[in-house]
């Protein structure tokens, strides 16, 4: 059963536009949502995070929803530039002061065409 | 600044055969993970570390053993590699209390 599911493969929009990406989940013991970026031959970049008692984490371009009582959340950046082109993981992260654990979703390929 | 080194990039085995993914981080991060990533799929925990001496497994253990040699070090050894195991292989770390990783660049293994 895949706790963490990214269910649009792919996403195409225009420069200056706004990309929205989401996710969803279904464990309610999740602490943290997290969202890395990651370019071909690249390992992921950690992008934006927000702790499950907040509804809203911004950071520049960069903001991310939650909704805990749909489980889901989301990714907007505004505007869209060429290079953010890249795929994008949704994570559910178990927070531990030890070693926290992440489940991740399959990924969204988003193209941002100029 | 180094971050996350994973050697080899790129390796091709023979099914049977064995091989150690190294994994070393250079930003004194107690936690460190080790990831695979199959095609179209998202990262799948294999073995995680929480510090020197300890190790736990993921979702995905079977077929895998780790070593936390130190504080910098974490590898995964495959003792027998089966055509299942070809993936791409993230290692990962991260400072106690935080919930970010910063992933090595990976290992593309292919096992015929």
């Amino acid at each position: 059963d895949q706790q963490v599911k990214q269910n649009s493969p792919s996403l195409s929009v225009q420069e200056g536009r706004i990309s929205i990406l989401n996710c969803d989940y279904t464990n309610s013991m999740f602490d943290y949502f997290l969202w890395y970026k990651k370019y071909p031959a690249e390992g992921p970049t950690f992008l934006i995070s927000i702790s499950s008692i907040k509804d809203k984490n911004e950071d520049g371009r960069f903001t991310v929803f939650l909704n805990k009582s749909a489980k889901h959340l989301s990714l907007h950046i505004v505007p869209s530039q060429p290079g953010d082109s890249a795929v994008y993981f949704c994570a559910a992260h178990v927070y531990n002061t030890n070693a926290g654990k992440s489940t991740f979703g399959d990924g969204t390929t988003l193209t941002v065409k100029p | 600044n180094a971050g996350v080194t994973q050697t080899p990039k790129f390796q091709v085995l023979k099914t049977g055969q064995s091989m150690t993914l190294q994994c070393a981080q250079d930003m004194n991060h107690n936690s460190m993970y080790w990831y695979r990533q199959d095609p179209g799929m998202g990262l799948r925990l294999i073995y995680y570390s929480a510090s020197e001496g300890t190790t736990d497994k993921g979702e995905v253990p079977n077929g895998y053993n780790v070593s936390r040699l130190n504080k910098r070090e974490f590898s995964l050894r495959l003792e027998s590699a089966a055509p299942s195991q070809t993936s791409v292989y993230f290692c990962a770390s991260s400072r106690s209390g935080t919930v970010g990783y910063t992933f090595g660049s990976g290992t593309r293994l292919t096992v015929v």
